[in-house]
C-alpha cells in the first residue's frame, strides 16, 4: 500500500525560530502533496498544494511567507514554519495523491505535533 | 468550500447503526472518507467517484448522490474500535485537492 513518511512526530521550538517538517512518500512519486493544520477537535483544514518544481498554491489566508512549502522532489515536500509564534502551535499534516494503481485515496503522513513556546 | 457533516456526534452501543451525512454546496468529482483516531491522522476508509457510487467492505459502507452533492457513510453493526472522528473529504470537479468536512465524533460504548 501507499506510504507517507512524515518528520518530526513532534517539536518544540521557542517563539521566534524556524521549524522544518518533511514529507516524503515512500513506495510512489507524488507530484502533488497537500500541506493541512489542524487545532484541537477541529477539522483539518487545508493550507496549501505543494507541487513538484513549481511554486505551491497557498488557500485563502495563509500567510506564503510564513510557510514556505518546498517540493523539490517526486517524493518529499517540506514546510518550514519561520519566525514561529504561539499561535502556530498546532498539529500539522501532509499528504499525497496516491490512487494511482490502486484505490486508496489520499494517503497521509503520521502528522506533526509543533508547540511554540 | 467546507462541507457540512451531520451530526455532530453521535453516541453508540456496540451492535447498533449510525449514518452520516455530508453535504458540499460545490460539484463534486469525488468524495472521500476518513476516520481519525485521537492525536493520530486520518486513515483513509473509501473513496466514491462522480457517477452515484455506492461501496462497501465489512460492516461500513457509503453512497454519494451525485445530483444533490452529498455523501452518506454507514455505519452497521457498530464496534467498539469504530469509535473516532469521521471526516468527509471532497474533490470539487476541476481542482486537484481536497477540502475536509466539519467532522462527525462518534462514540461506541460497551
Amino acid at each position: 500500500g501507499a506510504v507517507v513518511s512524515q518528520h518530526p512526530s513532534w517539536v518544540i521550538c521557542k517563539s521566534g525560530t524556524s521549524v522544518k517538517i518533511e514529507c516524503r512518500s515512500l513506495d510512489f512519486q507524488a507530484t502533488t502533496m497537500f500541506w493541512y493544520r489542524q487545532f484541537p477537535k477541529q477539522s483539518l483544514m487545508l493550507m496549501a498544494t505543494s507541487n513538484e518544481g513549481s511554486k505551491a498554491t497557498y488557500e485563502q489566508g495563509v500567510e506564503k511567507d510564513k510557510f514556505l512549502i518546498n517540493h523539490a522532489s517526486l517524493t518529499l515536500s517540506t514546510l518550514t514554519v519561520t519566525s514561529a509564534h504561539p499561535e502556530d502551535s498546532s498539529f500539522y499534516i501532509c499528504s499525497a495523491d496516491s490512487r494511482t494503481g490502486g484505490d486508496y485515496g489520499y494517503t497521509f503522513g503520521s502528522g506533526t505535533r509543533l508547540t511554540v513556546v | 468550500q467546507q462541507p457540512v457533516q451531520s451530526p455532530q456526534a453521535v453516541i453508540l452501543r456496540e451492535g447498533e447503526d449510525a449514518v452520516i451525512n455530508c453535504s458540499s454546496s460545490k460539484a463534486l468529482y469525488s468524495v472521500h472518507w476518513y476516520r481519525q483516531k485521537h492525536g493520530e491522522a486520518p486513515v483513509f476508509l473509501m473513496i466514491l467517484l462522480k457517477g452515484g457510487e455506492q461501496k462497501g467492505h465489512e460492516k461500513i459502507s457509503a453512497s454519494f448522490n451525485e445530483k444533490k452533492q452529498q455523501s452518506s457513510l454507514y455505519l452497521t453493526a457498530s464496534q467498539l474500535s469504530y469509535s473516532g472522528t469521521y471526516f468527509c473529504g471532497t474533490e470539487i470537479i476541476g481542482a486537484n485537492n481536497l477540502f475536509f468536512g466539519t467532522g462527525t465524533r462518534l462514540t461506541v460504548i460497551p
